[in-house]
Order: C-alpha cells, then structure tokens, then sequence
C-alpha cells in the first residue's frame, strides 16, 4: 500500500484538460511545500515535472501545473498531447520521500 | 550534464546474491545524497535509503533495514544496492536517484534519475 493515494487511471483527449489528484495526510503532503510529481515512461527513469508543489523545472512545458490544498496536491495537464500519455506519481519529500501509488495518464 | 547510468537487467533464483550498480557523471558525487529507489507496478514507488558517498553515512527506510545494502566507491563514481539472499518479492525495477537536498538531511525533491534495473527473482 503507497502512502500517498492516486487514481489508478485518468483520460482525456487530446487537447483537454486533465487533473490527477494525490491525497496524503498532515504527516506528508500537510507538512511542508516539498511535493512534487514525475512522469515516468517505460523503460526510462522518471523526470521531474513539478516541485516544491507548483514550480516547472526547466524545460517542462507550462501546461503542467502543481496545487496543493490541505493534505491533498493536485497535478493538472492542459493542452494534452499524444506523448503525455504516461504514468505519473506524486511524492513527498523531508527526511526522505514518499510515493503514490502511480496513476496511468490514456490520451485517447 | 548529469547523468546516473545503472547496470542491466537481471534474473536471479531466490537465495541468490546481486549487486547492482549506479554510475554517475556531470556533478561531485562525494557531496550529493543518492538514493534508492524501488517501483513495483502494483504498489507504486517507495524510498529504500540513501547514500552520502562523501563518508559512506547511509540511511535506511524501516521496510528495507536489513533486506539490502547501500554502498559507494567514490573512487569511481558509483553506488551499489546489493541483497545477500533475493526472493521473489524483490522482484521489481530499481532506480538510483539524486535528491535535491534543502538542509544537510532534508530532501525537497528528486531532479535525476538513472534508466533503472529491472530485477527477477524466480522461485
């Protein structure tokens, strides 16, 4: 069982809008502004996307955007593209980081 | 540019040993926590433990304490994660990672991370 909870699997066409959701407790998300979220393609190591909740590293599009709202962070992709079709996962980072469960991101 | 290059697949009996490796490049790898971390597609990501090579000071999470090794030859760069007896549940894919660290052991973020090494353990 993952610390933080993710849906397994969100959809949306190409184009849309999308919003994972990562819920956490008081202990993880609540606790600081250390949440980020990673795309991970198959066969590649994961690539930050969003830290610090809703700061871009460079080179990441700024379709992606980070939230957080009491224990829970969000992750909203706009503008969806055929190659953002990919498992994300949230984290929370102090001492150490921990992980949702992953949700599988379809761009029908 | 930094880079973390991880060693290859592996299939391995159950009660064997392994050691896997982490090679990195493109900053001081004595003065950067690596860590470790393992994905198993049912449950997700989950921290193992870190390494600060600089002297070797490792920190395990409570779940991996004793079921693996975290180790570093900074002579060359590169970081292990070694099991002395695998079973089938350490069936997974295991990522080396660079923490972005805020204070000397308060981790923000993870900003590299190496290909990872998918090991399979049968029984």
């Amino acid at each position: 069982q993952s610390a933080l909870t993710q849906p397994r699997s969100v959809s949306g066409s190409p184009g849309q809008s999308v919003t994972i959701s990562c819920n956490g407790t008081p202990s993880d998300i609540g606790y600081n502004g250390y949440v980020s979220w990673f795309q991970h393609h198959p066969g590649k190591g994961p690539k930050l996307m969003i830290y610090d909740v809703t700061k871009r590293p460079s080179g990441v599009p700024d379709r992606f955007s980070g939230s957080k709202s009491g224990n829970t962070a969000s992750l909203t992709i706009s503008g969806l593209q055929a190659d953002d079709e990919a498992d994300y996962y949230c984290s929370s980072c102090a001492g150490s980081c921990v992980f949702g469960g992953g949700t599988k991101l379809t761009v029908l | 540019e930094v880079l973390l290059v991880q060693s290859g697949a592996e299939v391995k009996k159950a009660g064997e040993s392994l050691k896997i490796s982490c090679r990195v490049s493109g900053f001081n790898f004595a003065n950067y926590w690596i860590a470790w971390v393992r994905l198993v597609p049912e449950t997700g990501l989950q921290w193992m433990g870190i390494i600060y090579p600089g002297d070797s000071k490792t920190r395990y999470s409570p779940s991996f304490q004793g079921q693996v090794t975290i180790s570093a030859d900074k002579s060359i760069n590169t970081a292990y994660l070694q099991w002395t007896s695998l079973k089938a549940s350490d069936t997974a894919i295991y990522f080396c990672a660079r923490p972005i660290r805020s204070a000397e052991t308060i981790f923000r973020s993870i900003d590299n991370w190496g290909q990872g090494t998918l090991v399979s353990v049968f029984s």
